[in-house]
């Protein structure tokens, strides 16, 4: 099955600088790159997501870049608000799949 | 348009104990899922419905975990009985159906199991 790979787990920046958080997977035939925002006490939420068949996608502050060769995708988040402060995961699904699998989260604090 | 509710929003039981959490997804929804999530980790795919039929449930504890969707709407996951290695999140989710298409989260139910 899918493993995927999420770093790192905290990540602390001052308020305006730019945050990323890397992603690896393994399943080749992965085709559907979706990352998610947790805010505490919340249900993850829907905050861009890439196809196989695009390099980049951007949406406002945030972008997401793949790479299909070397396996992997990052989410940059420019001039970082403290609004931004959750937990951030990647995934992965498999083609063929409706199922995505899951990293491990990447805490985000952003500090005034 | 309401999202994805789940109650409780907390539960603590005892041990050996049975639990039940209620899931009502987006109005118009097909796909269901529940996912179990440990804390510092990510979710992990329990059960996923199409409509009242369950599919891709591989993952979940049979021997203890049971779910249903009747009439493909809302959801009930049953765990009985809890065993303490329950306690952790357990998020519902919906979705329009087909490949690749966002998954909507409910606010999930946290369960402590002592």
């Amino acid at each position: 099955g899918e493993n995927v790979e999420q770093h790192p787990s905290t990540l602390s920046v001052q308020e305006g600088d730019s945050a990323v958080i890397k992603c690896t997977y393994s399943d080749s035939a992965s085709n559907y790159f979706p990352w998610y925002k947790q805010e505490l006490g919340k249900g993850p939420q829907l905050i861009i997501d890439i196809r196989s068949n695009v390099g980049e996608k951007k949406d406002q502050r945030i972008a997401v870049t793949l790479n299909k060769t070397a396996k992997h995708f990052s989410l940059h988040i420019t001039e970082t608000q403290p609004e931004d402060s959750a937990v951030y995961f990647c995934a992965a699904t498999p083609g063929g799949s409706y199922i995505p699998t899951f990293g491990r989260g990447t805490s985000l604090i952003v500090h005034p | 348009e309401a999202g994805v509710v789940q109650s409780p929003r907390y539960k603590i039981i005892e041990k050996k104990q049975p639990v039940a959490f209620w899931c009502n997804p987006i109005s118009g929804h097909n796909t269901l899922y529940w996912y179990l999530q440990n804390l510092g980790q990510g979710p992990e795919l329990l059960i996923r419905y199409e409509n009242e039929e369950a599919v891709d449930d591989s993952q979940l504890p049979k021997d203890r975990f049971s779910a249903e969707r009747l009439k493909g709407v809302d959801s009930t996951l049953k765990i009985q009985p809890a065993e303490l290695g329950d306690s952790a999140v357990y998020l519902c989710a919906s979705s329009s159906g087909g490949r690749n298409t966002e998954a909507f989260f409910g606010q999930g139910t946290r369960l402590t199991v002592v």
